[in-house]
């Protein structure tokens, strides 16, 4: 079945750092990627997505690329912000049958000024 | 705005009595999904629903139920709750089955407290 595994968290950063949370992932076919990001006391908000190997998604200055030979999809982002403190989710959909994303555990993303 | 609004936010109830969380959708959107949200195991599906009078059980369907009348209507049903269903839930909405490859629109969640 598919599934996807995320690195643990909590994560902590200073602003200005540099983030990277990786996930990789388990699918048969070709499936569509995605990080969606949660703040606190709301629900979840895509980020980025991806539908194809070797494809880049970028959004707010976070990036990740569709990696098939590595079976990966690690987010990153260059500079990170206090207002980037988060809950951040790699998931899948494989649109085999029953059209559902299959999300990672989350990384907990806290970032200081 | 296009959104997907959850009732209630919060709902602390006892064991064995029934309730309903509403989910409603603006969006015209065909596909609907329960989700529940834990820690440590992100979000695991509860059921979905393709369009009205489709649905069918996600990973975890077992002590819920789910009804589609209406395009825009999603209710999740729990008929004896159990404090094992303490949990985060949130309902989300796709254009269509196919859609989700271009994202889901969350609701803002529901914290549920069975004691």
């Amino acid at each position: 079945g598919n599934s996807v595994t995320q690195m643990e968290g909590p994560v902590t950063l200073s602003e200005e750092a540099f983030l990277t949370i990786n996930c990789t992932y388990t699918a048969t076919g070709y499936p569509s990627l995605f990080w969606y990001v949660q703040y606190p006391g709301e629900g979840l908000q895509l980020l980025l997505k991806a539908t194809k190997a070797d494809d880049k998604g970028s959004n707010k200055g976070f990036e990740a690329t569709y990696r098939k030979e590595t079976t990966s999809f690690h987010l990153e982002k260059g500079s990170v912000q206090v207002s980037d403190s988060a809950v951040y989710f790699c998931a899948l959909s494989n649109s085999k049958g029953d059209y559902k994303l299959s999300f990672g555990a989350g990384t907990t993303v806290t970032v200081r000024a | 705005e296009a959104q997907v609004t959850q009732n209630p936010r919060y709902l602390i109830t006892v064991t064995g009595k029934k309730l309903t969380v509403t989910c409603s959708q603006n969006m015209n959107h065909e596909y609907m999904s329960w989700y529940r949200q834990d820690p440590g195991l992100g979000l695991r599906q509860i059921y979905y629903s393709m369009n009205v009078e489709v649905t069918d059980k996600g990973d975890v369907p077992e002590g819920y139920k789910v009804s589609r009348k209406e395009k825009r209507n999603f209710p999740l049903i729990l008929e004896s709750p159990s404090p094992n269903q303490t949990s985060l839930y949130f309902c989300a909405s796709s254009l269509s089955g196919t859609g989700v490859n271009y994202g889901y629109t969350f609701g803002s969640g529901t914290r549920l407290t069975v004691v």
